[in-house]
């Protein structure tokens, strides 16, 4: 099982600043296979990111991913107030096939 | 717009099965992707179940394969899941979803449901 560890637990910014969170597997994941998630409370998980990189449809271009192997990261360039949430990677393996990471809570400072 | 709506019993007692349905609209569960559920326990993270494909082709996550079934009714355009022996650890947010555009990622999402498990 490949295990995914986020850091920060829990992020304090104000909105307008840039958010940076870190998603590391234990062991090497494709690209391919890494993708992010918003979830607000109360709400079902939003894809945001898939393929590491690639923009899920209507997600704006102040959310970015990137990374390779065991190190990816969700940047977001400005924060807008609705963008406070938890946040999560999930990658795609053998056996489970799919396994998430525990979260990321972006509050405002 | 591929939208998806759980339904069943929102409390059911230890030892019980868990049952629940998946009801797919504004698309075909034959489109080719795979149906997934995931849950996730009150305050904790996301677990993946399992998904099926419309053949009716199953994965399951080794921790809950001997209690886990999935299955698809395509005149129905909906999928299943059947939990058995619940415990209070099963209570969760039970989510479906769809397979990503991309691959290998899901969205969309229904809206979830709440199941406790009690007596």
């Amino acid at each position: 099982e490949i295990v995914l560890t986020q850091s920060p637990g829990t992020l304090s910014l104000s909105p307008g600043e840039r958010a940076t969170l870190s998603c590391r597997a234990r062991q090497s994941v494709s690209s391919n296979y890494l993708a992010w998630y918003q979830q607000k409370p109360g709400q079902a998980p939003r894809l945001l990111i898939y393929g590491a990189s690639s923009r899920a449809t209507g997600i704006p271009d102040r959310f970015s991913g990137s990374g390779s192997g065991t190190d990816f990261t969700l940047t977001i360039s400005r924060l807008e107030p609705e963008d406070f949430a938890v946040y999560y990677c999930q990658q795609y393996g053998s056996s489970p096939r799919y396994t998430f990471g525990q979260g990321t809570k972006l509050e405002i400072k | 717009q591929v939208q998806l709506q759980e339904s069943g019993p929102g409390l059911v007692k230890p030892s019980g099965t868990l049952s629940l349905t998946c009801a797919v609209s504004g698309g075909s569960i034959s489109s080719g992707k795979w149906w997934s559920w995931v849950r996730q326990p009150p305050g904790k993270g996301l677990e993946w179940i399992g998904e099926i494909y419309h053949s009716g082709r199953t994965n399951y996550n080794p921790s809950l394969t001997s209690r886990v079934t999935i299955s698809v009714d395509k005149s129905k355009n909906q999928f299943s899941l059947k939990l058995s022996s619940v415990t209070a650890a099963d209570t969760a947010v039970y989510y479906c979803a769809r397979e990503g555009v991309g691959g290998y990622s899901y969205g969309p999402w229904g809206q979830g449901t709440l199941v406790t498990v009690s007596s």
